[in-house]
């Protein structure tokens, strides 16, 4: 059972906006930086969002982030049959010295 | 161009061992860290462990379901970084990633590697 929480299915018709939850406790979210990870179908997972809402060069910023105490989001605008995917969080969790994952969320673009 | 690449993968049976190497180039290993990340079949990604670098003094942490079972090392003059893994279990079966948590951007894992598969079975 992972210690981040994410809702295990999202779904939106293409041109909305979806967003995703990542829920933590006080020593990961709610004191360390979270970064989202996108993967695509048979893929290997990349890096989506990092520092909570900051894009690495090539993200579009139809991704967007967000954090409000121990909780974090994704937002998803204008959504595109090809943002069908599996989405992360992750957090440092300073009291296990671990990186934790959230479960995942499995995006569908009905 | 960054790149990690895994190798050493395969059937193993419950109790045995394997070790997995990651081979990394267009960075300097000693700079950085170095995390597993490993990811069983239709499941989502689980953290392995994280290997520090040189100004951390090489440390390293792990998740609680491995630790005392797999082992990270790595080998700066040979730009590669090691998971040994010993007294595997068949919940070990999974696809392991070598990733790098990026310093700059507070550690997030910015590059990948392609992933090697571990199946461990009878």
């Amino acid at each position: 059972q992972s210690v981040l929480t994410q809702p295990p299915s999202a779904s939106g018709a293409p041109g909305q906006t979806v967003t995703i939850s990542c829920s933590g406790g006080s020593s990961n979210i709610g004191s360390k930086s979270v970064s989202w990870y996108q993967q695509l179908p048979g893929a290997t997972p990349q890096l989506l969002l990092y520092n909570t809402d900051r894009r690495p060069s090539g993200v579009p910023d139809r991704f967007s982030g967000s954090k409000s105490g121990t909780s974090a989001s994704l937002a998803i605008s204008g959504l595109r049959s090809e943002d069908e995917a599996d989405y992360y969080c992750a957090s440092w969790d300073a009291s296990l010295s671990n990186l934790l994952f959230g479960g995942g969320t499995k995006l569908t673009v009905l | 161009e960054v790149q990690l690449v895994e190798s050493g993968g395969g059937l193993v049976q419950p109790g045995g061992s394997l070790r997995l190497s990651c081979a990394v180039s267009g960075f300097i290993l000693s700079d950085h860290y170095v995390d597993w990340v490993r990811q069983a079949p239709g499941k989502g990604l689980e953290w392995v462990g994280r290997s520090r670098n040189k100004d951390n003094s090489y440390t390293t942490d792990y998740a609680a379901s491995v630790k005392g079972r797999l082992t990270i090392s790595r080998d700066d003059s040979k730009n590669s970084l090691y998971l040994q893994m010993n007294s595997l279990k068949i919940e070990d079966t999974a696809i392991y990633y070598c990733t790098r948590p990026n310093i700059v951007i507070s550690y997030a894992l910015d590059v990948w590697g392609q992933g090697t598969t571990v199946t461990v079975s009878s």
